[in-house]
């Protein structure tokens, strides 16, 4: 496709239950980040990929938040025992390479995520 | 830690009217910063960024901005909106050495027809 995608668009979890949310980047990008934002808030960072490697998960916000991207291409992200406070867009964004000076960082739709 | 500030929450204009929305930067170092834009029901998507150089960025609609170094400021303006800019527009920074953008809050722009 022409830009990233995620899957699904929406999706509401009873609190305890796990969820995984799917991110297709930009066919080629290395680059691959995760943000979560809250309702009213801006993005915040959670993890970054460089190809496969996890490079930077220091946002990951509890060791229920698990991120993968095992070929270097789709990634998933994986909340376990959901929480209520875990309600937001969670956003994924690619880039060709790391260095933002020449790389702009696209975003796909977002996925709603809501914790009953 | 880092922080970025956006002063409006949400802005109502009428067309042809002029915008500025503010955005300030708690950092000392050397950073690049971002406008992003995210129209109704459509993804986050660069407006523009600066790196260096001319203060004054010219980006994409006729939106522009200014880098004030000594007022750690990257505020946004468009001399004329229309109806199509109602949009929410968030400011963003990433330090020299990094690659994760940090945003702020945003505001929402609505432009009355």
């Amino acid at each position: 496709g022409a830009g990233v995608s995620q899957s699904p668009r929406y999706k509401v979890a009873k609190r305890g239950q796990d969820v995984a949310l799917r991110c297709d980047p930009i066919s080629g990008h290395v680059s691959l980040f995760w943000y979560q934002q809250a309702l009213g808030q801006g993005p915040e960072f959670l993890t970054y990929f460089q190809n496969e490697a996890q490079l930077d998960k220091s946002g990951l916000p509890s060791d229920r938040f698990f991120a993968e991207r095992p070929e270097g291409s789709v990634s998933t992200l994986k909340i376990q025992r959901t929480q209520q406070e875990d309600s937001a867009v969670y956003l994924c964004a690619s880039s060709l390479e790391l260095n933002p000076l020449y790389n702009e960082q696209f975003f796909g739709p977002g996925t709603r995520l809501t914790v009953l | 830690a880092q922080s970025v500030s956006q002063h409006n929450h949400h802005v109502i204009l009428s067309e042809a009217a002029s915008l500025e929305l503010g955005c300030n930067y708690s950092y000392g170092g050397t950073v690049n910063l971002f406008w992003y834009v995210q129209y109704p029901g459509q993804h986050l998507q660069l407006l523009l960024k600066y790196f260096s150089g001319d203060p004054l960025v010219k980006g994409i609609k006729g939106f522009e901005a200014e880098f004030i170094k000594s007022k750690f400021s990257f505020n946004l303006r468009k001399p004329s909106v229309q109806w199509s800019d109602t949009a929410e527009y968030f400011c963003a920074v990433i330090l020299s050495n990094d690659y994760k953008l940090s945003f702020g809050a945003g505001t929402t722009v609505t432009v009355r027809a």
